[in-house]
C-alpha cells in the first residue's frame, strides 16, 4: 500500500530542545515536502526536497532544517524550538500527479 | 508569486441541498489547480484537479481562467462531505510545489 508515515502523532517539548520529526515513503518518489497547518493559514510550505540531497526553503523555513540522504525519508529538525512552531505538521511524498500526505504530527512547544 | 484565496473559512448547507466551495487564484502562467480534502482526523487527500475533468464523489470543478476561479460544486451535499476543503495550486503543471488556500470548513446538516 503507498503511503507516507510521520512519526511521532504527537509531541510535547520544551522550548530550545532540539527535535526531529521522522517522514518516509514507500513509493519510491523524487520530491518531498514539509508543511505546516495552522488554523486560519491553511498549509505552508515549509521545505521540499527535489531529489536525495537536493533540498530548498518554503515559504516558512525560519527556524527549521531538514536533510534528504536516503530517496524515502525526509526528516525535519527543530534545533530549537519555540512555542511559535506550536502547529500541525504535515509530510507530503508526491508524483507529477498527485500529492500524497503523511498522518501529521501536533507539535506542542511549551 | 502566486497565491489562493478561499473567502468562505466555515460554510454550513443543509443535506440534499447545494454547495459550491469558492477559490480564486493569483498567478501569471497556466496553473494546475487541486482540490484536497481532510476528513476529521485523517489525513489530507485529493479530491480532483482540473486536467483529468473527473467528477469525484459527485464533486466538480470548472476552471475560468477570465475570473482565475476554481470553485467546487455539488447539487445535493451529504452529510458525510462534511471535511475541510483546500484549494491549491501548482506552478509547474504537477503535483509539487503547492500553494494552498486557507481551507473552507464544510458541515452538511441532517
Amino acid at each position: 500500500e503507498a503511503q507516507v508515515t510521520q512519526n511521532p502523532r504527537y509531541l510535547i517539548t520544551v522550548t530550545g530542545k532540539k527535535l526531529t520529526v521522522t517522514c518516509s515513503q514507500n513509493m519510491n518518489h523524487e520530491y518531498m515536502s514539509w508543511y505546516r497547518q495552522d488554523p486560519g493559514l491553511g498549509l505552508r510550505q515549509i521545505y521540499y526536497s527535489m531529489n536525495v540531497e537536493v533540498t530548498d526553503k518554503g515559504d516558512v523555513p525560519e527556524g527549521y532544517k531538514v536533510s534528504r540522504k536516503e530517496k524515502r525519508n525526509f526528516p525535519l529538525i527543530l534545533e530549537s524550538p519555540s512555542p511559535n512552531q506550536t502547529s500541525l505538521y504535515f509530510c507530503a511524498s508526491s508524483s507529477s500527479t498527485e500529492a500524497f500526505f503523511g498522518q501529521g504530527t501536533r507539535l506542542t512547544v511549551v | 508569486a502566486q497565491r489562493v484565496t478561499q473567502p468562505e473559512k466555515l460554510l454550513s448547507v443543509f443535506k440534499g441541498a447545494p454547495v459550491e466551495l469558492k477559490c480564486n487564484y493569483s498567478y501569471s502562467g497556466s496553473p494546475e489547480l487541486f482540490w484536497y480534502v481532510q476528513y476529521s482526523r485523517q489525513r489530507l487527500q485529493l479530491l480532483l484537479r482540473h486536467i483529468s475533468r473527473e467528477s469525484i464523489k459527485g464533486f466538480t470543478a470548472d476552471l475560468n481562467k477570465g475570473e482565475t476561479s476554481f470553485h467546487l460544486k455539488k447539487p445535493f451535499a451529504q452529510e458525510e462531505d462534511s471535511a475541510m476543503y483546500y484549494c491549491a495550486l501548482s506552478p509547474g503543471g504537477s503535483a509539487r510545489q503547492l500553494t494552498f488556500g486557507s481551507g473552507t470548513q464544510l458541515t452538511v446538516l441532517p
